[in-house]
């Protein structure tokens, strides 16, 4: 089955300490990204990679990494979270082409104290 | 940088009626505009898109029109059921070959039994 999983789903964590959340797809897709949605801004892509070892910014970057070593996978990494990530992430992988049909992970709620 | 800005943020319908939301892109070089609907805690899920050389394109009660000239597009229910609630999500692809969209800031449809 195609599928793009991330985890965890839901992760409380301290101000300051690092986390990873990871992401997978098995769908040979090139592209990937990261999302974050809060409520009436919608989603807003952190990072997204077009290929291994190439990511690029997207329009929410600061306070987070990325790093895209194997096709299938594409973490994100706060090296040290504050309160104002707290939010639900989306990972999401596509072909890319002529038609970039997006598929979406399940989301990770993410509290930070 | 690119931006997609979308309206209304709340629609509110009886079921049976018609919903109409719409979106406008602000690069003229964007070329596909997918709609994401996304459940009450679910994950986005592509309902309908289209390229920019269609003007109109129908799915049973969905149909998304766009205006490339103007810069806008809509996305359009008929008969709207209850299962229709959730968010709606408009995208434009960023223009080159990166994969990125770009996403509205949603519309939350409440249908009215």
């Amino acid at each position: 089955e195609a599928q793009v999983t991330q985890n965890p789903r839901y992760l409380i964590t301290v101000t300051g300490k690092k986390l990873t959340v990871t992401c997978s797809q098995n769908m040979n897709h090139e592209y990937m990204s990261w999302y974050r949605q809060d409520p009436g801004l919608g989603l807003r892509q952190i990072y997204y990679s077009m290929n291994v070892e190439v990511t690029d910014k997207g329009d929410v970057p600061e306070g987070y990494k990325v790093s895209r070593k194997e096709k299938r996978n594409f973490p994100l990494i706060l090296e040290s979270p504050s309160p104002n990530q707290t939010s639900l992430y989306f990972c999401a992988s596509s072909s890319g082409g002529a038609k970039n049909i997006q598929y979406f992970g399940a989301g990770t709620r993410l509290s930070v104290l | 940088g690119e931006n997609v800005e979308q309206h209304p943020s709340t629609l509110s319908v009886q079921e049976g009626d018609s919903a109409v939301i719409k979106c406008t892109y602000s690069d003229s070089a964007s070329n596909y505009f997918p709609w994401y609907k996304q459940e009450l805690g679910k994950r986005p899920q592509l309902i309908i898109d289209i390229r920019s050389n269609v003007g109109e394109k129908k799915d049973q009660r969905i149909a998304v029109t766009l205006n490339k000239t103007a810069k806008h597009f809509s996305l359009h229910i008929t008969e709207t059921q209850p299962e229709d609630s959730a968010v709606y999500f408009c995208a434009a692809s960023s223009p080159g070959n990166t994969g990125k969209l770009i996403f509205g800031q949603g519309t939350t449809l409440q249908v009215k039994p």
